[in-house]
This record gives C-alpha cells, structure tokens and sequence, in this order.
C-alpha cells in the first residue's frame, strides 16, 4: 500500500520570503503522480503543482516549484515570494498511474503567511 | 476543467435522521467521481468510488450500508448517511476524476448530526 507523510503539521513564514513544504512517500509502483493541493479558509481544495514520476524535470508553476527526488522518494514543495494568499492546508498526494484517479493524500502542513 | 458543485453546502440534522448530499459535474460527463471525509484539521480519507451505473467500491473500513452511493447519472452521484449519529458529524467532499490524473473537487458539505 501507498503511504504519503508530511512532517511538519505547521510552518510559518515572511511575505516574500520562500518557504520549502516537505513531503515523503512509499510506494512499489513504477508509474505514478504526485500532486500538492492548496485548501485554504473556504476549504475548496485548489491544485497547485503535478509531477509525473517518468520525469526527471522538476515541475514549476509561477512561484511554485518542487524538489522531486524519485530514488529518496522526496516531493517537496517550494513557494517563493509569498503571499498573504498563500496562507492555507497544503496537501501532498499520490495517485497510482492507469487511470484509476485514486488520490491518496498527506495529513498536511499548515502554512501561515506573516505580513 | 470540471466545475462541480455540492448541494447542500450545510446541514444540521438530528440524530437518527438519514440525510443525501448530491455531487454535480455541471459541465462534464463524469463515469467516475470520489467522496472523501474531512475531520477538523485532518486530511481527507477516501470513502469511496462512485460509477456511473455500477455500485460503487468502498474502502476498507467504510460502512456501506451507513453511507449509500447512488451515481445514477453522468452528471449526479449522491451520498446518503443513513442513521446519522454525532460522530458522523464531519466535512464530506466528492471529487470528479478526468483523464489519467485530472481530479476537480467539489466545495464540500458540512455535515452537523445533534
């Protein structure tokens, strides 16, 4: 079975500072995504980066990027230049590939933004 | 990408009542779609797939006969809790699932049992 951890249940930072979310997982499968979700105060659960594990490019988005280390089994996500809108639950997730759309998520990281 | 809507966004019910939450995908055909629990501060747990025309498949742990899946349609899946009690109190989100990997949630239900 698919196992995702996230170690820091809290993390504050500075506007416009960076701050790294880390995120680890277990899996036997070769063919897989990962996903860091964003569920902010109105709890509608927003996706903000995809990485699929047959790439070696780290996926970016805007001031979002990640740090996949496959052979560690490492997901971690970067946010640069925070915003006060950032400030929310992020998850980490897998889904195993075929088309199953099954997503297992992390317990989550609490990220406040400081002004 | 899919839009998907809940209905009701809240709902109080009392002990022993059943209540039904509907999942929309209001512009797609959806042949899959999820329902996940959300305790406060928690993450989401996957209840259950939803497919259309089939019965749905529950994960380990779930009660099937306490929470009933109807995915009559392409664009309805609903979630009943049957017999609701307090610890049934919980935020329920369903998830419609695209592709080989595109999911779009729903902007959940908040469910209070007194």
């Amino acid at each position: 079975a698919q196992t995702v951890t996230q170690s820091q249940p809290e993390m504050s930072v500075q506007e416009a500072e960076t701050v790294t979310l880390s995120c680890t997982y277990d899996t036997s499968e070769s063919n897989y995504y990962l996903f860091w979700y964003k569920q902010p105060p109105s709890r509608q659960m927003i996706l903000v980066i995809r990485q699929e594990a047959y790439k070696q490019q780290n996926a970016t988005e805007n001031r979002f990027s990640v740090n996949f280390q496959k052979a560690a089994k490492s997901f971690s996500l970067k946010i640069s230049d925070s915003q006060l809108g950032d400030t929310a639950m992020y998850f980490c997730a897998f889904m195993k590939g075929g088309a199953t759309n099954k997503l297992i998520f992390g317990t989550g990281t609490l990220l406040a933004v400081q002004p | 990408g899919a839009v998907v809507s809940q209905h009701p966004s809240w709902v109080i019910c009392k002990s022993g009542t059943s209540v039904k939450i509907e999942c929309r995908s209001l512009d797609f055909q959806a042949t899959t779609m999820f329902w996940y629990r959300q305790f406060p501060k928690q993450s989401l747990m996957l209840m259950a797939t939803s497919n259309e025309g089939s019965k749905a498949t529950y994960e380990q742990g779930v009660e099937k006969d306490k929470f009933l899946i109807n995915h009559a349609s392409l664009t309805l899946s609903t979630l009943t809790v049957t017999s609701a009690h307090p610890e049934d109190s919980s935020f329920y989100i369903c998830s419609v699932g695209q592709g080989r990997y595109e999911q779009y949630f729903g902007p959940g239900t908040r469910l209070t049992v007194t």
